[in-house]
């Protein structure tokens, strides 16, 4: 079965600390996504990931992927309000359709 | 240049209706996809066009949904005799093939 993971599913941070969110998926893939959406909005795209060892940063997020261990992290340095919002992984299992983690719901506080 | 474009953003109907959603992809993608939001289920798949290819429909829950794709460009996703379990937000998405892909602003469904 294609399944993906992603924890946790509520993270609430306080500004300037840094945390990470982690997406596991079960079978090969060396294609995957992170989106960004905001209440009521669509989805942003935030990162493209196409192979193994892929690191993209971002501002204050950074995500990379590990393709042997079918593990990408998104790592946020330092966080601000703005950064507020549910955070999706989505991974292509080589069908070019995208199955989509839980989503992270992230909220930063003062 | 222009995005993925949705119309209706909200549409409630009664339930037994049918409805028509509309997708208009970014120009030039060979690649549309339908993507349905809802709180039990999360993000999932319905149907992906790719150029003249027969879609990909194995995300379709019912047979009660079927999508078109006219001219290799604008999507219509058809829901007939609508359930309450059909409410939901439709994301269409778009994309160069095999690539990244953009989604609309989706469309609100509420089947009271």
């Amino acid at each position: 079965e294609l399944k993906v993971e992603q924890n946790p599913l509520f993270l609430s941070m306080q500004e300037g600390k840094n945390y990470t969110i982690y997406c596991n998926y079960s079978t090969t893939s060396d294609r995957l996504y992170w989106y960004r959406q905001d209440p009521g909005k669509s989805l942003e795209s935030l990162f493209v990931l196409l192979s193994n060892g892929a690191v993209k940063q971002e501002g204050r997020l950074m995500a990379s992927l590990d393709t042997k261990a079918r593990l990408s992290t998104l790592h946020i340095t330092a966080a601000v309000h703005d950064l507020s919002a549910t955070y999706f992984c989505a991974v292509d299992f080589n069908t070019d359709k995208l199955i989509f983690g839980t989503g992270t719901r992230l909220q930063v506080f003062p | 240049g222009a995005g993925v474009s949705q119309s209706p953003s909200n549409k409630v109907t009664e339930k037994g209706k049918d409805v028509e959603l509309r997708c208009d992809p970014i120009s030039g993608h060979t690649a549309l996809y339908w993507y349905r939001q809802s709180l039990g289920q999360g993000l999932e798949f319905l149907i992906y066009f790719q150029g003249n290819s027969a879609p990909d429909k194995s995300g379709l829950p019912s047979d009660r949904f079927s999508a078109e794709r006219t001219g290799g460009s604008v999507s219509t996703l058809t829901i007939q005799r609508t359930q309450q379990e059909d409410s939901a937000v439709y994301l269409c998405a778009s994309s160069p093939y095999g690539l990244e892909q953009y989604f609309g602003p989706g469309t609100r469904l509420t089947v009271t």
